[in-house]
């Protein structure tokens, strides 16, 4: 079955660094997202990207963050300057369609470490 | 804006004892669809299942059997004869269109079981 794969599963970076994490959506999916969950605390929607572009982004995606889909395989999201703040398990999802019709499907999660 | 609530912080139950995960949500959707997700100590997240508003009919599979009463906009979900293995951090989620025309889940916070032997 296929499935969304992200790498690397866990990153530790020093403050002020920039960190990639990359995502390998399901290859005929059309939807992209990412998501985040702080240690002990509920998912949260940080970005949509269609057609090469973001379609929606949450108050949390601010200048630092940005996404790209550098080919046709590969999603990343991008913190340009990490904060002790932006620890937290980064969820990468796709959907063929808007899920009211077709199922998101998430990654198993890169767990980011800001020291 | 939508919202959904998981009262429920943490359950603990003995094995083969039964039990309901309790989901509450807000929306000004006619249309919408509900979510929910299995977070294992592991991390990832299971897709357990999607349920159209229009669609009130009860779901069962296998030991898992979920209840939508949109009257009362819940969504709970109960497992029967829990196992060990159920112990996990239980989402619901609401879908939530966007205005560039794609849709988020919006989860609740979560509800932590613990099955003991």
């Amino acid at each position: 079955e296929p499935e969304v794969t992200q790498t690397p599963s866990h990153q530790v970076t020093q403050m002020g660094q920039e960190v990639i994490l990359r995502c390998v959506p399901i290859s005929n999916h059309l939807y992209f997202y990412w998501y985040r969950q702080i240690l002990g605390q509920k998912v949260e929607f940080l970005v949509s990207f269609y057609n090469n572009e973001i379609s929606e982004k949450s108050e949390i995606f601010d200048d630092q963050f940005s996404v790209e889909r550098p080919d046709g395989s590969n999603f990343t999201l991008k913190i340009r300057s990490t904060k002790l703040e932006d620890s937290a398990m980064y969820f990468c999802a796709s959907s063929w369609g808007t899920s009211r019709l077709y199922e998101q499907y998430f990654g198993p999660g890169t767990r980011l470490t800001v020291t | 804006a939508q919202k959904v609530t998981q009262a429920q912080t943490e359950i603990s139950v003995v094995e083969k004892e039964d039990v309901t995960l309790d989901c509450v949500y807000e929306t000004r959707d006619t249309t919408y669809y509900l979510f929910w997700y299995k977070q294992p100590p592991s991390g990832e997240l299971v897709f357990l299942i999607r349920r159209n508003s229009f669609d009130e009919q009860n779901e069962i599979s296998g030991r898992y059997s979920w209840n939508f009463q949109k009257s009362t906009s819940s969504f709970n979900f109960t497992i029967t004869a829990s196992q060990v293995v159920d112990s996990a951090v239980y989402f619901c989620a609401l879908s939530e269109a966007t205005q560039g025309g794609s849709e988020k889940l919006v989860f609740g916070k979560g509800t932590k079981l613990t099955v003991n032997p």
